[in-house]
C-alpha cells in the first residue's frame, strides 16, 4: 500500500535561512506525489507535484522538490525562507491502483523566525 | 473559476442536532472527497465520488454520517445525530479525472458540536 512519512511535525528556520522538509515514500508502483501548504483557517493548495517526468520540479513561492528512487523520497526545499512561509506542509501520494485517492502524510508545521 | 465553494463557514450546534455541510465542485472536475482534519487524528479522507458516485466511503467513521452527491455540482455530508467528538474542519476537493490527480481544497467548515 502507498503511504508517505514525514519526518518533523515542526521545523523551525530563521527568516532567510534554507527550508528542507522531509518526506519519504512507500509505493509498489512509480509513484506521483505531492507537496500542499496549509496556511492558518484555510484549505490546503497544491505546491507542486511528480508525475514521473523531471526529478527536480519547480512549485509556487520559490519552492521545489527532487524525487530520488534510490532514497524514496521527495524531500521539499526553499533556499530563503521568508515570514510568510510559516504555514502546515503536507507530502502525498496517490493511492495507487484505479483510485484518485490522495494519501496524505501528518504534516510539518513550518515556523519562521525574524 | 470561483474554486470549490462550502458552506456553512462556521457551524454550532448541540449535540444530538443533525448537521449538514455543503459542497459545491470546480465546474468540470468528476472527483469529489470529504476531507476531516483534527488535531489528534490529522487530515481524514471520509469519502469519495467519481462522476456522481461514491466509490470508496471506507473512511466514513459510522452510521451517523452520510453524504450524498445527487448532481454534478452539488454534494453534501449530513451528520445526524452530532457528537462533541464530531468537532473538526470538514474540507471538500474536488480532482478531474485522467492522469492530473491534483485535488483542489475548499476553505473547510468549522465545526463545533457542544
Amino acid at each position: 500500500a502507498q503511504s508517505v512519512t514525514q519526518l518533523g511535525s515542526h521545523v523551525s528556520v530563521s527568516e532567510g535561512a534554507l527550508v528542507l522538509l522531509r518526506c519519504n515514500y512507500s509505493s509498489s508502483v512509480p509513484p506521483y506525489l505531492f507537496w500542499y501548504v496549509q496556511y492558518p483557517n484555510q484549505g490546503l493548495q497544491l505546491l507542486l507535484k511528480y508525475t514521473s517526468a523531471a526529478t527536480l520540479v519547480k512549485g509556487i513561492n520559490g519552492f521545489e522538490a527532487e524525487f530520488k528512487k534510490s532514497e524514496t523520497s521527495f524531500h521539499l526545499t526553499k533556499p530563503s525562507a521568508h515570514m510568510s512561509d510559516a504555514a502546515e506542509y503536507f507530502c502525498a501520494v496517490i493511492g495507487g491502483g484505479a483510485t484518485n485517492k490522495l494519501i496524505f502524510g501528518t504534516g510539518t508545521l513550518l515556523a519562521v523566525q525574524p | 473559476d470561483a474554486g470549490v465553494i462550502q458552506s456553512p463557514r462556521h457551524e454550532v450546534t448541540e449535540m444530538g442536532q443533525e448537521v449538514t455541510l455543503r459542497c459545491k465542485p470546480i465546474s468540470g472536475h468528476d472527483y469529489l472527497f470529504w476531507y476531516r482534519q483534527t488535531m489528534m487524528r490529522g487530515l481524514e479522507l471520509l469519502i469519495y465520488f467519481n462522476n456522481n458516485v461514491p466509490i470508496d466511503d471506507s473512511g466514513m467513521p459510522e452510521d451517523r454520517f452520510s453524504a450524498k452527491m445527487p448532481n454534478a455540482s452539488f454534494s453534501t455530508l449530513k451528520i445526524q445525530p452530532s457528537e462533541p467528538r464530531d468537532s473538526a474542519v470538514y474540507f471538500c476537493a474536488s480532482s478531474i479525472g485522467g492522469s492530473s490527480y491534483e485535488q483542489y481544497f475548499g476553505p473547510g467548515t468549522r465545526l463545533t458540536v457542544t
